[in-house]
């Protein structure tokens, strides 16, 4: 059981280059979420699913996409890629609404990515 | 009214000791709190997680306190030894009635344990 996987590791784009982030999980989980870690600001949500063909901005959505095609995969799409965006960048997934539903989110081992 | 704050920063605290992390949050339709736990390289996992009908919840040597009325909880990790050594995060969320899990996190803690 892999859990949620994020692929790239690491990556350093050049500004202005776009990029997709891949995350996939097996847990069959309704909920996925993508957010964001800069040094002591926690996580920020910057898009969230709560299901396959639904997708809604979070707190700092500006300068990505996401799509949902699947209940599996949650990509995240940078565009025209800003130093701002530097960061470590972390997929997670939960169940969702239901009653065995407890809330937990599952994470990914993140990616790194280094805007020059 | 969304934040939710979180002291300290850091923290050193020798094996064996406590190790006591806070943070407060002012929206009252939060109604669940989770502690996320952080080693290097590695995403948050959820460590232990409370809702307001209770003050207090233990898991082994991790122990959330809870006091709706101040609006604060606490972890508190008892015998810390040095595995513990991590960043911990503390969350809050308006839970089920919200449907979304839509966390709000504290800006985490850096824990020390020292031999």
């Amino acid at each position: 059981n892999a859990g949620v996987t994020q692929t790239p590791k690491f990556r350093i784009l050049k500004i202005g280059q776009s990029m997709t982030l891949q995350c996939t999980q097996d847990m069959n989980h309704n909920y996925m979420y993508w957010y964001r870690q800069d040094p002591g600001m926690g996580l920020k949500l910057i898009y969230y699913s709560v299901g396959a063909g639904i997708t809604d901005k979070g707190e700092v959505p500006n300068g990505y996409n996401v799509s949902r095609s699947t209940t599996e995969d949650f990509p995240l799409r940078l565009e025209l890629a800003a130093p701002s965006q530097t960061s470590v960048y972390f997929c997670a997934s939960s169940q969702g609404q239901g009653a065995s539903d407890t809330g937990e989110l599952f994470f990914g081992e993140g990616s790194r990515l280094t805007v020059l | 009214q969304q934040q939710v704050k979180q002291s300290p920063q850091s923290l050193i605290v020798q094996k064996g000791g406590i190790s006591i992390i806070n943070c407060a949050y002012e929206n009252t339709a939060f109604d669940y709190f989770p502690w996320y736990q952080q080693f290097p390289g590695k995403g948050p996992a959820l460590l232990i997680a409370i809702r307001p009908d209770v003050s207090e919840k233990k898991e082994g040597r991790f122990t959330i306190s809870f006091n709706k009325s101040a609006k604060q909880f606490s972890l508190h990790i008892m015998d810390s030894q040095p595995g513990d050594s991590a960043t911990y995060f503390c969350a809050a969320s308006p839970g089920r009635k919200d449907s979304n899990y839509q966390l709000i996190w504290g800006a985490g803690t850096k824990l020390i344990i020292k031999p």
